[in-house]
């Protein structure tokens, strides 16, 4: 089963931050936290990961708390093309449990 | 990030046929991955495809239904063997990037079984 917990969906402004939470209080110490998104069933598209410390890539910024139990993906300016399912997933790296993810919907 | 090839990109088959789904990556990799995603579901892993070795299935999954090749650092197949209607679903390959600890995903193979 999946270590994380994310909201089924979620709606957003285009040109706004879109904030996306996970909860995942039963990581480990050497998982890291991944996010992935899939737009309309293509292969999921790799995003951003971390492992304690906070990150950010030219496409999001990933916030996780100091107890490591929750985060936050950022898209900093969402646009219609980041409506997609997106999904949070804790790791050490190698298998990766898939959840629910969080359907984004970017509304103009 | 590594570029990965999946053949067909989409097939429709009948049932009691079997399908072979081919992997082509542009560098080698250690690790790679088959998953299925089911209409309106998340993926699911379905093994581990060994290089030398034969392919390591999760629960639910086993060699018979899914037997999965892989020749060398570069390539792999899933067959989907003795298809049903149940079987249709999208098929990814994924490989690690173990310098960077990030998986990737190929684009998927999208099968209809009739």
């Amino acid at each position: 089963d999946a270590k994380t917990t994310q909201p089924p969906s979620m709606d957003c402004a285009e040109g706004r931050a879109a904030n996306l939470p996970c909860n995942h209080s039963t990581i480990s110490g050497n998982e890291y936290v991944y996010w992935y998104r899939q737009i309309h069933s293509q292969g999921p598209q790799y995003i951003i990961h971390g492992l304690k410390n906070n990150e950010t890539n030219e496409m999001a910024s990933l916030i996780i708390t100091e107890d490591r139990k929750s985060s936050t993906l950022i898209l900093p300016h969402a646009t219609l093309r980041d409506t997609a399912v997106y999904y949070c997933i804790v790791s050490y790296g190698n298998k990766l449990v898939f959840g629910a993810g969080t359907i984004l919907r970017v509304k103009s | 990030s590594a570029v990965i090839s999946q053949k067909p990109s989409r097939d429709i088959c009948q049932r009691g046929t079997s399908l072979t789904i081919q992997c082509q990556v542009d560098s080698q990799v250690t690790m790679m991955f088959w998953y299925r995603q089911q209409p309106g579901q998340s993926l699911t892993l379905i093994a581990t495809a060994n290089q030398g070795s034969e392919a390591t299935y999760e629960s639910g999954f086993v060699i018979d239904k899914f037997p999965i090749s892989r020749p060398n650092l570069t390539f792999s197949t899933l067959t989907v063997s003795n298809m049903s209607p149940e079987d249709s679903s999208i098929y990814l390959c994924s490989v690690v990037d173990l310098a960077k600890n990030i998986q990737y995903f190929g684009a998927g193979t999208r099968l209809s079984v009739l």
